[in-house]
Formats: C-alpha cells, sequence, structure tokens
C-alpha cells in the first residue's frame, strides 16, 4: 500500500465547475497536509496547508481534512483554464522526527474552457 | 518563504561523468532536503542535508552515488555521480523553515544523461 494514494486523473471539469481532488494516506500519525500545485516543466508551488480537522478556506481553494478516515481533498471553486496543472498531495509525520513530506503521484487536472 | 535558487536549470552530461547541483536559499531555513521527479512521477526523497554533517539518506540512495554538502544553513550541493541514462531526471531542492512543516521547493535542475 502507498503511504500517500491519488487518483492520476486526468480529471477533466468545464470552466467555471467545481474540482474535486482526493488523497488518503495510510499513517495515522500524519499532523501535517499540504497540496502542491505542479505545472508542467515546474517545481511544485504550495497552495495549501491544513493542520486540523474540518475545512480551511482560501479564495477560490478550500482544504478538506478528516483524520479518522485518513482522507484530505481540495476543492477549487470556480475553475479556470489556468488551474489546469497536476495537484501534489502531501504529508508529514512529524512523530517520526522526519520532517521531510511524503508525496503522493499527483493528479492531473484538465480545465476545459 | 524563501527565494531559493537552483542552479543549473539544466545540464546535458555524459554517461559515466558527475554533475554537482548547487542549492542557495536568502535566509537561514531549518531543514534542506534534496528531491528527485522521474518523468512522469512524483517526489521522491533523496535525502535530508544536514549542516556540518553527514546526510541522512532515504532507503535507495546511497552516499557514493549522491554525496551532498551543506556547508552552512543556507547552502547545499548534490552531486550526482557515475551518470547513467537512469539517472535522468528532475533534481529538486527544498527547504523548510523554523518550525513549521511548510515545504518549499527550487527551480528544479532537469538533468538529462546521454
Amino acid at each position: 500500500q502507498k503511504e500517500v494514494e491519488q487518483n492520476s486523473g486526468p480529471l477533466s471539469v468545464p470552466e467555471g465547475a467545481i474540482a474535486s481532488l482526493n488523497c488518503t494516506y495510510s499513517d495515522r500519525g500524519s499532523q501535517s497536509f499540504f497540496w502542491y500545485r505542479q505545472y508542467s516543466g515546474k517545481s511544485p508551488e504550495l497552495i495549501m496547508s491544513i493542520y486540523s480537522n474540518g475545512d480551511k478556506e482560501d479564495g477560490r481553494f478550500t482544504a478538506q481534512l478528516n483524520k479518522a478516515s485518513q482522507y484530505v481533498s481540495l476543492l477549487i471553486r470556480d475553475s479556470q483554464p489556468s488551474d489546469s496543472a497536476t495537484y501534489l498531495c502531501a504529508v508529514n509525520s512529524q512523530n517520526t522526527g522526519r520532517r521531510a513530506l511524503t508525496f503522493g503521484s499527483g493528479t492531473r487536472l484538465q480545465v476545459q474552457p | 518563504s524563501a527565494v531559493i535558487s537552483q542552479k543549473p536549470s539544466r545540464d546535458i552530461c555524459q554517461r559515466g561523468t558527475s554533475l554537482t547541483i548547487q542549492c542557495q536559499v536568502d535566509s537561514q531555513v531549518t531543514m534542506m532536503f534534496w528531491y528527485r521527479q522521474q518523468p512522469g512521477q512524483s517526489l521522491t526523497l533523496i535525502a535530508t542535508a544536514n549542516q556540518g554533517s553527514e546526510a541522512t539518506y532515504e532507503s535507495g540512495f546511497v552516499i557514493d552515488k549522491f554525496p551532498i554538502s551543506r556547508p552552512n544553513l543556507t547552502f547545499s550541493t548534490l552531486t550526482v555521480s557515475n551518470m547513467s541514462p537512469e539517472d535522468s531526471s528532475i533534481y529538486l531542492c527544498s527547504v523548510v523553515m523554523g518550525m513549521n512543516t511548510e515545504a518549499f521547493f527550487g527551480q528544479g535542475t532537469r538533468l538529462t544523461v546521454v
């Protein structure tokens, strides 16, 4: 079982729709959760972090965390063609003393004009 | 977030040679990491660069192949040694600041071994 799992996609949504990206993780000790956006040929860019159960909103982005279900998601409202990218879910388990992140394989999002 | 300068941005190298990648940060950071991203794949951690001591390598990565230096809190290098075409990949420097776990990335080095 992979430590962080994502559907590779592509996830195709029309412009203006809500894109929903999902991620599950295996380590119950995980404490920090992140979403990165990676455009083709570019390095990952942090767009959201979430540390406690519930929702966290930032502009058009909402991150949702459910530690009991070991599930984290990212909603993108009013999707734009410029949102087309690969979205990487990343998890950190500080109780291991390891500060590095473990990444999922990423979900490719395509927003159709 | 910090400004992270990574160079070279890309290189084409002959097999059997070595390439050193540099990562410079504009402020002191707590942690520095090196990741590899193979074509179409996600990020895999190579090692944690420890200031003033040997790096901590992940399973499958060894110091002889990927020697790492971190002489101070703002600079690190990763060397890819005795390269083969299988080393063709993007190599990414990542930093964490303070007690956070948010990680930020350099621009990456796209390495092609021929």
